[in-house]
């Protein structure tokens, strides 16, 4: 069974400055990924970056990176310089698109 | 630009209803998905299709049905519908192979009375 699993309700981040979130992962699969998507309080689901089990380095994505440390089962989202347009609710999943297990989502909110 | 269609966008319907969520995709996807976002939790796979004419069971099917009308549409059934079924309903198409993300329609909110 796979699991994924968000420890962080919500967080809080001063505009401009960078901030992680979390996400641990459970699968007995030996060929995995994670996703990261973005829903704003509009409702859409957007994807975001991605991470294979077998990728040597870390993904990244303009400001977002994913520190993936596959021994400790993380796929942490770190956002750089960040920006009032980037509170929302953000959802780590995973293994794979046809199986999707989603988090339960971290709602970030980004102050003035 | 239109990417993954759900219609509708808002629904009420009154216990033992019936409905059909429709969804389309003009990717060319062949895999197919149905999910629902209740509050304070992640999505749930309710069905999904991996190629036309073939659909699987999710994490949350009972109490749904779906039909994979063609490779371009994916329709979800409430035969019967009870309060518990209140959530929003995102449709979600990908390609085949690892590494490619689920594109995700507006999401249909529907509520139960």
């Amino acid at each position: 069974a796979q699991k994924i699993t968000q420890t962080q309700p919500g967080m809080f981040v001063q505009e401009k400055e960078a901030v992680t979130l979390d996400c641990t992962y459970d699968t007995s699969d030996q060929s995995y990924g994670l996703f990261w998507y973005k829903q704003p309080s509009s409702g859409e689901m957007i994807f975001l970056i991605y991470q294979g089990s077998y990728d040597e380095q870390n993904a990244t994505e303009g400001r977002y990176s994913l520190n993936f440390q596959k021994a400790r089962k993380s796929a942490n989202l770190v956002i750089s310089a960040s920006q009032l347009g980037d509170s929302a609710m953000y959802f780590c999943a995973g293994p794979s698109a046809r199986q999707l297990t989603f988090g339960s989502g971290t709602q970030l909110t980004v102050l003035p | 630009n239109a990417g993954v269609t759900q219609t509708p966008k808002f629904q009420v319907l009154k216990t033992g209803q019936s409905m059909t969520l429709q969804c389309a995709q003009d990717m060319n996807h062949n895999s197919m998905y149905w999910y629902r976002q209740d509050p304070g939790m992640g999505l749930r796979l309710i069905y999904y299709s991996a190629s036309e004419g073939t659909t699987d069971k999710g994490e949350v099917p009972n109490g749904y049905n779906v039909s994979r009308l063609n490779k371009r549409e994916f329709s979800l059934r409430l035969e019967s519908a009870a309060p518990s079924q209140t959530s929003v309903y995102f449709c979600a198409s990908s390609e085949e192979g690892a590494g490619t993300e689920a594109f995700f329609g507006q999401g249909t909110r529907l509520t139960v009375v």
